[in-house]
């Protein structure tokens, strides 16, 4: 069952603009967040998280919002650069620490 | 990089064949996580361990085991191999019990099964 979900498996954006993606998620017994970037031969490295108690998360160009009535959760690059062109992963966690991650959204940033 | 070490890189046998896929976690990182990833799939968790002990259990299928030593470096058996078994394996590794605190993958192994 996919318990997270990435419903866009790609986004194209222009360098400097923004970048927003997007997770949606359907156990209510998740309570914490991460995004996660892939590059092409390489595990993922953790990007920013966020805890069910907060509905954003900022670090330098990227902010991670989360909506819990909606249970919808979005990174925003801004401004986006080629280097960010990465497969990006949403993970959400539940309490007895079962972590389910996305599908993945494949970000490609247009000089 | 990381600081998590994943041996072999890629993996090519049989089908009914058996393999272990074995994972160094970075220094100081006491829990282990495996996941798998097939082609057009997110990461599918499979195990997560903790100083040794078995901490979580998600899609791992019983002809997989795992097991976390006292050195902390962990191993994947997969046996009875077929065909849909072919992915990417991966191994994380964190500090605490919780997955909140960030994971920080190997570079995977790729398992080939012909």
């Amino acid at each position: 069952d996919q318990q997270v979900k990435q419903n866009s498996p790609s986004l194209s954006v222009q360098e400097g603009r923004i970048s927003i993606l997007n997770c949606d998620y359907t156990n209510s017994m998740f309570d914490y967040f991460l995004w996660y970037k892939k590059y092409p031969a390489e595990g993922p490295t953790f990007l920013i998280s966020i805890s069910s108690i907060k509905d954003k998360n900022e670090d330098g160009r990227f902010t991670v919002f989360l909506n819990k009535s909606a249970k919808h959760l979005s990174l925003h690059i801004v401004p986006s650069q080629p280097g960010d062109s990465a497969v990006y992963f949403c993970a959400a966690l539940s309490e007895n620490n079962d972590m389910r991650f996305g599908a993945g959204t494949r970000l490609t940033v247009k000089p | 990089d990381s600081g998590v070490t994943q041996t072999p890189k890629h993996l090519i046998t049989a089908t009914g064949q058996r393999v272990t896929l074995r994972c160094s976690p970075r220094s100081g990182d006491l829990s282990v996580y495996w996941y798998q990833q097939s082609l057009d799939q997110g990461l599918q968790f499979l195990i997560h361990y903790y100083n040794g002990e078995e901490r979580a259990k998600g899609n791992i299928l019983e002809r997989f085991s795992a097991q976390q030593f006292p050195d902390l470096h962990s191993e994947l058996n997969l046996s009875s191999l077929e065909l849909g078994d072919s992915a990417l394996y991966f191994c994380a590794s964190s500090v605490g019990q919780r997955g909140g605190s960030p994971l920080h993958f190997g570079n995977g192994t790729r398992l080939t099964v012909t």
